[in-house]
């Protein structure tokens, strides 16, 4: 079955970078792109861009291209999502999603999500 | 950047009732871009419906979506008591965005 198993949660220094892991399973790797959405406490949701396993290419959202870098590594089927200097307005749970670029981009599986918390 | 705008913020509805859903597009979008989740406290957002009106596998047929242009909705024909949650819609045009939720509470 489709898994995607993401690393623990993080507390972390303004100004810190933190690492996010995603382990997939289940699925042909390289057929699906892999979003990432972030959540502020009591907050909706935001995307924050997707990679494809596929070619490695990459689409950020504007407000965080400075900031955001994902990767992968295709012997581990593992998708990584790096944020650097961190503040406050970071905290939040950070979501991984299975995604088909090609069409709509829906995400019809998603990680269990990881908490960041950015705090002095 | 396309905006969505979900209405009702909160829609309180009794269990049996129909609950319409509303989401708004800043601009015109594809209906093949139009996109529910449903999202319980605690959990991971869960795909619904995609493509406009596609219900994804195990989604019960009570939940459609519907709607072009720039007008978009979830109906929920009977409410059973799991549906209270929050849902939101989602768009793509090459950069995703997702509309602010709607609220479904008991009433």
């Amino acid at each position: 079955q489709v898994q995607l198993v993401q690393s623990g949660a993080e507390v972390k220094k303004p100004g810190a970078s933190v690492k996010v892991s995603c382990k997939t399973s289940g699925y042909t790797f390289s057929s699906y792109g892999i979003a990432w959405v972030r959540q502020a406490p009591g907050q909706g949701l935001e995307w924050m861009g997707w990679i494809s396993p596929y070619n490695g290419n990459t689409n950020y959202a504007q407000k965080l291209q400075d900031r955001v870098t994902m990767t992968i590594d295709t012997p581990t089927t593992t998708v990584y999502m790096e944020l650097k200097s961190l503040g406050s307005d970071d905290t939040a749970v950070y979501y991984c999603a299975r995604v088909l670029i090609s069409v709509g981009c829906e995400a019809d599986y998603w990680g269990q999500g990881t908490l960041v918390t950015v705090s002095s | 950047e396309i905006v969505l705008t979900q209405s009702p913020g909160t829609l309180s509805v009794s269990p049996g009732e129909r609950a319409t859903l509303s989401c708004r597009a800043s601009q015109s979008v594809s209906p093949t871009y139009s996109v529910w989740y449903q999202q319980k406290a605690g959990q991971s957002p869960r795909l619904l419906i995609y493509g406009g009106s596609i219900r994804a596998p195990g989604i019960p047929d009570r939940f459609s979506g519907s709607g072009s242009g720039t007008d978009f909705s979830l109906t929920i024909s009977r409410l059973e008591p799991e549906d209270f949650a929050v849902y939101y819609c989602q768009q793509y045009d090459g950069s995703l965005t997702f509309g602010g939720g709607t609220k479904v509470e008991i009433k």
